[in-house]
This record gives structure tokens, C-alpha cells and sequence, in this order.
């Protein structure tokens, strides 16, 4: 079953705005992940935020994480033509089941166009 | 800086044919997994590997199979291929020492099965 559902599903800006992408998950994490993947590429890691974080800056990214609301959301600033790829969030669960089972749980992505 | 290595890239197959798909990790990483990504889909997580011993199972469908050899490269086999086998593998590895970190993804290997 699926961990997170990312919204919005597609998103369309201009060059040089801001691009808000928020993702919910479903189970007690250990960390969230977050990842980009240009069409039918491999995937990038883009920045890790822990489950006893709220606020972690890379770069022109910023993630919060709210682990009460088990969402977090990935901010792009400045926003550049080459940011145009699909975003995943993705998780790695809470619970410790021997070394190896940190296998990471998907959310469904967000596909970000910006328009030069 | 060493990536996560796979091959082949693509891999063209018929309707129960099969097919084995290789990964090499970075150097002195200790832990690798298996990926499916089908077309639009987010990834799912197959199979792990720790040590070269299986380490957790996902979404794997029993006509998979997987190993970690000695030298730490890992062979995802695929047997009785079926069309919705037709997805992106990925493969990761990383390193557990200190708890769950970044996976460093590798490029991917495109099946089609026709």
C-alpha cells in the first residue's frame, strides 16, 4: 500500500516563482526522504529530514516536517527552467527490524514544469 | 566520486522469457536494494539486501529472485516474464553503520517485455 500521497499531483509555474509541493504519509518514520527524478531517470536525493527535525534548509530548498500531522512539504525557491522533473517524497518507517530494512516508502510524486 | 552501477540499461525480452539484472555499489557500502518504478508509478521497494544476507522483502512476486555475492554486487532474476514486468529497476545501496541514511540510486535499468 502506499506510504505518502503528494500534492499536488502536477504543478506549473513561472520561472523565478516559488514551487510548494506537500506530502502525507501514514505510518511512524524514522526519517522522510526527499527525491527528484527527471523523466525516466534515475532518482536524486535531494535532502533527509529526521523524524525529531521541524525545519531543514539545502540550498534553495526548504523542508518542514509536522510528525503530528504526518506531512511534510518541500519548498523551491527562485524556481529555474532545469528544476522541471518529478518530485517524490519518501520514508523510512520507525520500527528497527535488523540492519537492511530501511527500504524506503514511496509517495505517488509531484511532476513540477517551470515555464522559462 | 563511485556511483551505484547498472546493467544492462535497457533490456528488451519476449513473454516468459527471463532476465537478470546486475548492481554494483559504491564501494564499502553495505546495503543494497531493489526497486520497481512502472510507468507513471512511484518506486516499490522489492528486496534487501545486508552483508550479503536478505535482509527484508517487499512487493517482490515469487517469479523473482535475488542474491548478494561475496565481492557485494547483487543479480535481481526474473523467470515466466509477464508484460506488466515492464518498468524501471532500480537498484541502491548505502551504508547502515550509523542507521538509516541518503540511498544513493543508480541509473536504472529499463525492461520492456513485449
Amino acid at each position: 500500500s502506499q506510504q505518502g500521497e503528494e500534492d499536488p499531483q502536477a504543478l506549473s509555474i513561472q520561472e523565478g516563482e516559488n514551487a510548494t509541493m506537500n506530502c502525507s504519509y501514514k505510518t511512524s518514520i524514522n526519517n522522510l526522504q526527499w527525491y527528484r527524478q527527471n523523466s525516466g531517470r534515475g532518482l536524486v536525493h535531494l535532502i533527509l529530514i529526521r523524524s525529531n527535525e521541524r525545519e531543514k534548509h539545502s540550498g534553495r530548498l526548504r523542508v518542514t516536517l509536522d510528525t503530528s500531522k504526518k506531512s511534510s512539504s518541500l519548498l523551491i525557491t527562485a524556481s529555474r527552467a532545469a528544476d522541471t522533473a518529478s518530485y517524490f517524497c519518501a520514508t523510512v518507517r520507525a520500527a528497527y527490524s535488523g540492519a537492511g530494512s530501511y527500504q524506503l516508502t514511496f509517495g505517488k510524486g509531484t511532476k513540477l514544469s517551470v515555464i522559462p | 566520486a563511485a556511483g551505484v552501477i547498472q546493467s544492462p540499461r535497457h533490456l528488451i525480452k519476449e513473454k516468459r522469457e527471463t532476465a537478470t539484472l546486475k548492481c554494483y555499489p559504491i564501494p564499502r557500502h553495505d546495503t543494497v536494494y531493489w526497486y520497481q518504478q512502472g510507468p507513471g508509478q512511484d518506486p516499490q521497494f522489492l528486496i534487501s539486501f545486508y552483508e550479503k544476507m536478505q535482509s527484508d522483502k517487499g512487493s517482490i512476486p515469487d517469479r523473482f529472485s535475488a542474491q548478494q555475492f561475496s565481492d557485494y554486487h547483487s543479480e535481481l532474476n526474473m523467470s515466466s516474464l509477464e508484460l506488466g514486468d515492464s518498468a524501471l529497476y532500480f537498484c541502491a545501496s548505502s551504508l547502515v553503520l550509523a542507521g538509516p541514511e541518503e540511498q544513493f540510486f543508480g541509473p536504472g535499468t529499463r525492461l520492456t517485455v513485449l
